[in-house]
C-alpha cells in the first residue's frame, strides 16, 4: 500500500530536549516536505527536498533542521524545541513539485512544555 | 508559489444538502487541486483539474475552474455526515511548491 508514515504520532517533551520526527514513504517519490499546522494559520511549509541531499527552506524554517540521506526518508529535527513549536506536523511526498498530487502522512502532534 | 483562498471559512449544512466551496488565486496555474482533511489527520487528495479543463467530476464531487476569474469551486452533492472535514484548494504552478490556505471547515449535520 502506498503510504507516508510518521513517527511518533504524539510527543510531549520539554524545552531544549532535542527530538527527531521520522518520515518515510514507499512510493519512490523524489519530492518530500514538512508542514506545520496551527489554528488560524493553516498549513505552512517548513522545509522541502527535491531529491537526495537536496533540501531547501520553506516558509517557516527557523528552529528546524532536515536531512535527506536516502530517497525514502526525510526526518525533521528540532535541536532545541521551544513552546512555540507546539503544533501538528505533517510530512508529505510527491513525484515532483506543485503540479503533482501530494501524499500526506497521518501527522505528529507535538507539545513542548 | 501561491496559495488559494477558500471561501467560506466555515459551512454548516444538513445531511443530503449540497455543499459548495470556493477558491480564489492570484497568478496563472498549471492545475488546481482540492484536498480534504479530517480532524487532526493528514490531507487527502480529492481531485485535480488542469488549467485547460473547465469542469471535472469524481463521484459526488464536482469541480469547476474559471481561469479568467482565477477561481474554482468544489461542489459536494447529497452530503453525508462523513463529509464533515476541512477542504483546501491548492493552485499549482510548475516548478513551484504547493501551498495551502486556511481551508473551508464543513460540518454536515445528520
Amino acid at each position: 500500500e502506498a503510504q507516508v508514515t510518521q513517527n511518533p504520532r504524539y510527543l510531549i517533551t520539554v524545552t531544549g530536549k532535542k527530538l527527531t520526527v521520522t518520515c518515510s514513504q514507499n512510493m519512490n517519490h523524489e519530492y518530500m516536505s514538512w508542514y506545520r499546522q496551527d489554528p488560524g494559520l493553516g498549513l505552512r511549509q517548513i522545509y522541502y527536498s527535491m531529491n537526495v541531499e537536496v533540501t531547501d527552506k520553506g516558509d517557516v524554517p527557523e528552529g528546524y533542521k532536515v536531512s535527506r540521506k536516502e530517497k525514502r526518508n526525510f526526518p525533521l529535527i528540532l535541536e532545541s524545541p521551544s513552546p512555540n513549536q507546539t503544533s501538528l506536523y505533517f510530512c508529505a511526498s510527491s513525484s515532483g513539485l506543485a503540479i503533482y498530487e501530494q501524499y500526506f502522512g497521518p501527522g505528529t502532534r507535538l507539545t513542548v512544555t | 508559489s501561491q496559495q488559494g483562498e477558500e471561501d467560506p471559512q466555515a459551512l454548516s449544512i444538513q445531511e443530503g444538502e449540497n455543499a459548495t466551496m470556493n477558491c480564489s488565486y492570484k497568478t496563472s496555474i498549471n492545475n488546481l487541486q482540492w484536498y480534504r482533511q479530517n480532524s487532526g489527520r493528514g490531507l487527502v487528495h480529492l481531485i485535480l483539474i488542469r488549467s485547460n479543463e473547465r469542469e471535472k467530476h469524481s463521484g459526488r464531487l464536482r469541480v469547476t475552474l474559471d481561469t479568467s476569474k482565477k477561481s474554482s469551486s468544489l461542489l459536494i452533492t447529497a452530503s453525508r455526515a462523513a463529509d464533515t472535514a476541512s477542504y483546501f484548494c491548492a493552485p499549482a504552478s510548475a516548478g513551484n511548491m504547493l501551498t495551502f490556505g486556511g481551508g473551508t471547515r464543513l460540518m454536515v449535520k445528520p
